[in-house]
């Protein structure tokens, strides 16, 4: 059965460094996603990708962070200068295309990033 | 301000002790409402996609239920590989994000 796989499992970074979370999302879908979520919160949405371009994006993503798809497989997340309150558990998804009524997004298991 | 609660916040039953979870919603322009298991440090694990107030989809011993305000997911007979955290989520009309809840923690007991 298809599903999302993403790199690293676990991330041990230093306040101010980059990070770079990447994502291999199901082969033939269309919308890509990050979430995050916050020890004992809720999952929050960061961003959304279509086409090449971001369609949608949360207050939480700002100038900090950008996301990219450098080829046909991978999507990442990189986040610029990390803070200590970036340390989550960051989560890709993936959907297909809502026009054939393919709404419904497949999460990866997460990236674990600690922000030291 | 769109939001989605779930109730209650944790829930321990005994095995083959039936009981249900509430997702109440208060998102405009709502588009419909995923349910999902998490078990801890993993992802969201996708269960239904509920469109329609009346629409009902089952899944083993899981059967989610949406009204206009309000989504159940009853879990019948359970066994202790149901424990988990069970999330709800709402999505809107015109956009793909996911607003979700901040789930129920079951727990089953042999």
């Amino acid at each position: 059965e298809p599903e999302v796989t993403q790199t690293p499992s676990h991330q041990v970074t230093q306040m101010g460094q980059e990070v770079i979370l990447r994502c291999v999302p199901i082969s033939n879908h269309l919308y890509f996603y990050w979430y995050r979520q916050i020890l004992g919160q809720k999952v929050e949405f960061l961003v959304s990708f279509y086409n090449n371009e971001i369609s949608e994006k949360s207050e939480i993503f700002d100038d900090q962070f950008s996301v990219e798809r450098p080829d046909g497989s991978n999507f990442t997340l990189k986040i610029r200068s990390t803070k200590l309150e970036d340390s989550a558990m960051y989560f890709c998804a993936s959907s297909g295309d809502p026009g054939t009524g393919g709404y419904e997004q497949y999460f990866g298991p997460g990236t674990r990033l600690t922000v030291t | 301000e769109d939001q989605v609660t779930q109730s209650p916040e944790a829930l321990r039953l005994q095995e083959g002790e039936s009981s249900s979870l509430n997702c109440s919603y208060t998102v405009s322009g709502l588009r419909g409402l995923f349910w999902y298991r998490q078990d801890p440090g993993k992802g969201p694990e996708f269960l239904f996609t509920l469109y329609s107030a009346g629409e009902e989809k089952e899944k083993e011993r899981l059967k989610a239920t949406l009204t206009k305000k309000e989504s159940f997911l009853h879990i019948t007979a359970p066994k202790p590989e149901d424990s988990a955290t069970y999330l709800c989520a709402g999505f809107k009309t015109g956009a793909n994000n996911l607003f979700f809840g901040t789930g129920t923690r079951l727990t089953v007991i042999p």
